[in-house]
C-alpha cells in the first residue's frame, strides 16, 4: 500500500497567486515528521519544510505554510505568491521516528508558474 | 561550506562492469542513505546507514552494494546484477534521532547519472 499520495502528477498556477499542492499518508507510528521538498530540473533537492506529529500548529517558512490536518493524514503544502522559480517537482516525505530516519517519497508533484 | 558532495556527475556503465559512486559528507551527521530516481518518480531507498560499519537493506538493495568504513563516506556500488541501473541516484545524510521526533531534515547531495553504454 502507499504510504505517501501525492494525486496531482501537473499543476499550473499564475505567477503571484497561491497554489495548494496535495499530500496524503498512512501510519500507524504515533510519531512521525512530514517534509516537503524541491527538485528543480538540475536535479538537487531542496527542503522546504517540515511538520512534526506532535506539532500542534501549522508549519510555516516565509512563502511556503503546510496545512497539516492530522485525522484526515493530509498534509497539504502551500505556496503563496508563486513566482517563475517556483517551477519544480515537488515531493512529499514521511519519516516514521521508529524507523531508522529513513524517508517514504510520494511519487511527486510537477508545478508550472505562468507569467 | 558544510555538505554533500557527489561524484561523478554522469557516469556510464558497460555490460558486466561494476561501477562505484562517491559519497562524501562534512556535515558530521551519523545516518547517511542512497536513493534511486526514475524518470517522473520519486525516490526509493536502496541502502542506508546510522552508524560506521553497520548499514541496512532499503526496499530496493537488490543488485547493490554498500560500506560505511569512515563516518564521511557511504560508497554506492551498482554491481552487473543490477540489470536496469539507468536512472538518477542521490546520497543524503541526517542526525541520528534518538527518542522523540526531530525536525532535522535529511541534506541532498546532487546526485549522479548513471547511464548503460
Amino acid at each position: 500500500a502507499q504510504k505517501i499520495t501525492q494525486t496531482q502528477p501537473g499543476m499550473f498556477v499564475q505567477e503571484k497567486e497561491a497554489v495548494t499542492l496535495d499530500c496524503t499518508y498512512d501510519t500507524s507510528d504515533p510519531s512521525y515528521g512530514l517534509f516537503w521538498y524541491k527538485q528543480p530540473s538540475s536535479g538537487e533537492m531542496i527542503f522546504l519544510i517540515y511538520q512534526g506529529s506532535y506539532d500542534q500548529q501549522n508549519a510555516t517558512e516565509g512563502r511556503y505554510s503546510l496545512n497539516f490536518q492530522k485525522a484526515r493524514k493530509s498534509a497539504n503544502l502551500v505556496i503563496s505568491a508563486s513566482q517563475l522559480g517556483d517551477s519544480a517537482m515537488y515531493f512529499c516525505a514521511m519519516r516514521e521516528d521508529n524507523q531508522g530516519g529513513k524517508l517514504i517519497f510520494g511519487q511527486g508533484t510537477e508545478l508550472s508558474v505562468k507569467p | 561550506d558544510g555538505g554533500i558532495t557527489q561524484s561523478p556527475k554522469y557516469l556510464f556503465r558497460k555490460e558486466g562492469q561494476n561501477v562505484t559512486l562517491s559519497c562524501e559528507q562534512n556535515l558530521n551527521h551519523d545516518a547517511m542513505y542512497w536513493y534511486r530516481q526514475d524518470p517522473g518518480q520519486g525516490l526509493r531507498l536502496i541502502y542506508y546507514s546510522q552508524i560506521v560499519n553497520d548499514f541496512q537493506k532499503g526496499d530496493i538493495a537488490e543488485g547493490y552494494s554498500v560500506s560505511r568504513e569512515k563516518k564521511e563516506s557511504f560508497p554506492l556500488t551498482v554491481t552487473s546484477a543490477q540489470k536496469n541501473p539507468t536512472a538518477f541516484y542521490l546520497c543524503a545524510s541526517s542526525t541520528l534521532l534518538k527518542g522523540t521526533t526531530s525536525n532535522q531534515p535529511q541534506h541532498f547531495g546532487d546526485g549522479t547519472r548513471l547511464s548503460i553504454l
